[in-house]
């Protein structure tokens, strides 16, 4: 069975404080690993898709890097403002479906 | 251009009943998936079509759910005598191609309430 995990489950930080979350996946078999931004009532976002070892890619104030052998991923978040606050969700790529952590919930206070 | 839609965006139903899911995915995209979260819980992948083949439908929980896919567009998620633990936000995704990198794009969902 595939396990993907995410840490914390929430993060309460406020405006302008730089934060990270972690995403771990199975070492083995690898292919791709995907971010995800869901803010309530709206649809999940996907903000990276990445495959290399030692990959990292930036969005704006976001960033995010992978170590495929070790099997983990950080997202970055610098300089967070409210419209940050939002579900981070990290997806291991199975063969093309995605397997999902439970996600980091950010909130982000003025 | 259009996203992918979702139709109800909320369901209530009462436990037994039947309900059906609707998802309108991008114009173009060959493939896609229905995923739900369970409160609580982590998106679950459910089904995935390819065109309107179902390669894997692994994750769907029991035999009360199914889903159909026509035309290679619409799809829909049929769960028959629904169970309180059926309550959840159904996702539904396209991409492109499927497999690969192909980016997946989400709907808004359908948020069921079985009572």
């Amino acid at each position: 069975i595939l396990n993907v995990e995410q840490s914390p489950q929430s993060l309460h930080v406020q405006e302008g404080d730089s934060t990270n979350f972690t995403c771990s996946f199975p070492s083995s078999n690898f292919y791709a690993l995907h971010w995800y931004r869901w803010e309530t009532a709206k649809s999940p976002e996907a903000l990276f898709v990445m495959t290399l070892n030692g990959d990292e890619k930036k969005k704006g104030r976001i960033s995010a890097t992978l170590n495929t052998k070790e099997g983990y991923s950080y997202l970055y978040i610098k300089g967070s403002q409210p419209e940050d606050s939002a579900t981070y969700l990290c997806a291991f790529n199975s063969w093309g479906k995605l397997i999902f952590g439970q996600g980091t919930e950010l909130s982000v206070k003025p | 251009g259009a996203g992918v839609s979702q139709s109800p965006s909320n369901k209530v139903t009462e436990k037994g009943k039947d309900v059906e899911l609707r998802c309108d995915p991008i114009s173009g995209h060959t493939a896609l998936y229905w995923y739900r979260q369970s409160l609580g819980q982590g998106l679950e992948f459910l089904i995935y079509f390819q065109g309107n083949s179902a390669p894997d439908k692994s994750g769907l929980p029991s035999d009360r759910f199914s889903a159909e896919r026509t035309g290679g567009s619409v799809s829909t998620l049929t769960i028959q005598r629904t169970q309180q633990e059926d309550s959840a936000v159904y996702l539904c995704a396209s991409s492109f191609e499927s497999g690969g990198l192909n980016e997946q794009f989400f709907g808004p969902g359908t948020r069921l309430t079985v009572l």
